[in-house]
């Protein structure tokens, strides 16, 4: 059974970087053709697509985040990480990892989607 | 961008009545692979969203055969034949034809 699993800081202050990382159990995250991705949501808001990488390390990252944004694999971890430089109160949400079945989107696994808020 | 609509953005239901929730899309969902990039997503209170349905018609793995998608180009609509309670929660239209992704603002499904 595939599972995720979000690890890192819930508190970040301004103009710092909020740094989150998901542990995948039960498959590699080198398993061709699959995508990992990273979907937030502020509270009591809706859902906003951040980005994904490829099994192969190729990265698609939401153009309204692109400046500020990086995901990376860690095969070595099974791990997929996301890094948001420059962050404001705006960037206060539940932020899910999920494993994203093909190019076209086809999210089946998602993550707990912890809180990360942005304050001083 | 695509620019995702839903209506109604708020559905109260009767246990064992059918519901109905209709997703747009600011553009054509089509492919040239023949499918339409659509997906159905279901939030239930307190918990991470969950797939429904993928590629506008295909039920994901478990989700039960009364959840039902349909639709091309840009209409789409998710049909529940008959609401069980533990349908509740926010359901949400996603398109993955182009970067980035975008969802619906969610249609919130309640018990009368």
């Amino acid at each position: 059974q595939v599972q995720l699993q979000e690890s890192g800081p819930r508190l970040v202050k301004p103009s710092e970087t909020l740094s989150l990382s998901c542990t995948v159990s039960g498959v590699s995250v080198t398993f061709t053709n699959y995508y990992w991705a990273w979907i937030r949501q502020p509270p009591g808001g809706g859902l906003e697509w951040i980005g994904s990488i490829s099994y192969s390390g190729n990265t698609y990252y939401n153009p309204s985040l692109k400046s500020r944004l990086s995901i990376s694999l860690d095969t070595s971890q099974n791990q997929f990480s996301l890094r948001l430089s420059s962050v404001t109160a705006a960037d206060t949400a539940s932020y899910y990892c999920a494993r994203q079945l093909s190019y076209n989107g086809r999210l089946d696994v998602w993550g707990q989607g912890p809180t990360v808020s942005v304050s001083s | 961008d695509i620019v995702m609509t839903q209506s109604p953005l708020s559905l109260p239901v009767t246990p064992g009545e059918p519901a109905s929730i209709s997703c747009r899309s600011s553009q054509s969902l089509l492919h040239s692979d023949g499918y339409n990039h659509l997906d159905w997503y279901l939030q239930k209170p307190g918990q991470s969203p969950q797939l429904l349905i993928y590629l506008g018609s295909n039920r994901a793995p478990g989700v039960p055969d009364r959840f039902r998608g349909s639709g091309s180009g840009t209409d789409f609509t998710l049909k529940i034949s008959r609401v069980e309670t533990e349908d509740v929660g926010v359901y949400y239209c996603m398109e993955g034809l182009q970067i980035p992704f975008t969802f619906g603002p969610g249609t919130k499904v309640e018990i009368k």
